[in-house]
């Protein structure tokens, strides 16, 4: 069974950083293309970025709200995707979900962990 | 862009639920349809337009392509009152729809 456990979220002030972990399991973490996805309170869905395994070149794509401030990386011996948002803004605040890459779908997704960006 | 209609859909369980996805420009058959209820993660139900994903109810069909997609479920259980968001990936970055939230009557 797939699993997919975010954690790392909480309240950070404006300017500030925060790191997020997912932890995988079930399923080949390193032949993965990995997704952030977030949701802001009360709102729709927005895609943050997305990596790809390594033996597809570990390329990066992001959303234009976050790029240049948040990087995705990956840990393949520890089954583990991160997200590392820096320079954060009231308009970052959302429940963020990790989520697989099946057919070029968001296949499963974890429970999402809630950042709050306030002062 | 991708608009959904209605916004809200209330409906008695039992009932046919009818949403719909309207892409800004064609996104082919790029489409995919998501259940997301209060306080969980969304999941997958249609991808490709039409297809239903692992472990997907067969009341839930989806159709369409270009620019008008279709969600349909056959008839409403319980479990379906919910907030259902259409995606495409035929234009460069993924998006989301709206969402329409399907309410008991």
């Amino acid at each position: 069974e797939v699993q997919l456990v975010e954690s790392g979220g909480g309240l950070v002030q404006p300017g500030g950083s925060l790191r997020l972990s997912c932890a995988a399991s079930g399923f080949t973490f390193n032949y993965a293309w990995m997704n952030w996805i977030r949701q802001a309170p009360g709102r729709g869905l927005e895609w943050v970025g997305r990596i790809k395994s390594k033996t597809d070149g570990e390329t990066r794509d992001y959303a234009a709200p976050v790029r240049g401030r948040f990087t995705i990386s990956r840990d393949d011996s520890k089954n583990t995707l991160f997200l590392q948002m820096n320079n954060l803004e009231a308009e970052d605040t959302a429940v963020y979900y990790c989520t697989t890459y099946r057919n070029s779908w968001f296949d499963q997704w974890g429970q999402g962990t809630l950042v709050t960006v306030s002062s | 862009l991708l608009t959904q209609s209605p916004a809200t859909l209330s409906l008695s369980p039992g009932e046919r639920a009818t949403l719909s996805c309207r892409a800004s420009q064609s996104v082919s058959s790029y489409l995919a349809w998501y259940l997301q209820k209060p306080g969980q993660a969304p999941r997958l139900l249609i991808s490709d337009a039409s297809n239903r994903a692992t472990g997907i109810s067969a009341r839930f069909s989806g159709s369409g392509s270009g620019t008008d997609f279709t969600l349909t479920i056959s008839s409403l259980e319980p479990e379906d009152f919910a907030v259902y968001y259409c995606q495409q990936r035929g234009h460069w970055p993924p998006t989301f729809g709206g969402g329409t939230k399907v309410e008991i009557k």
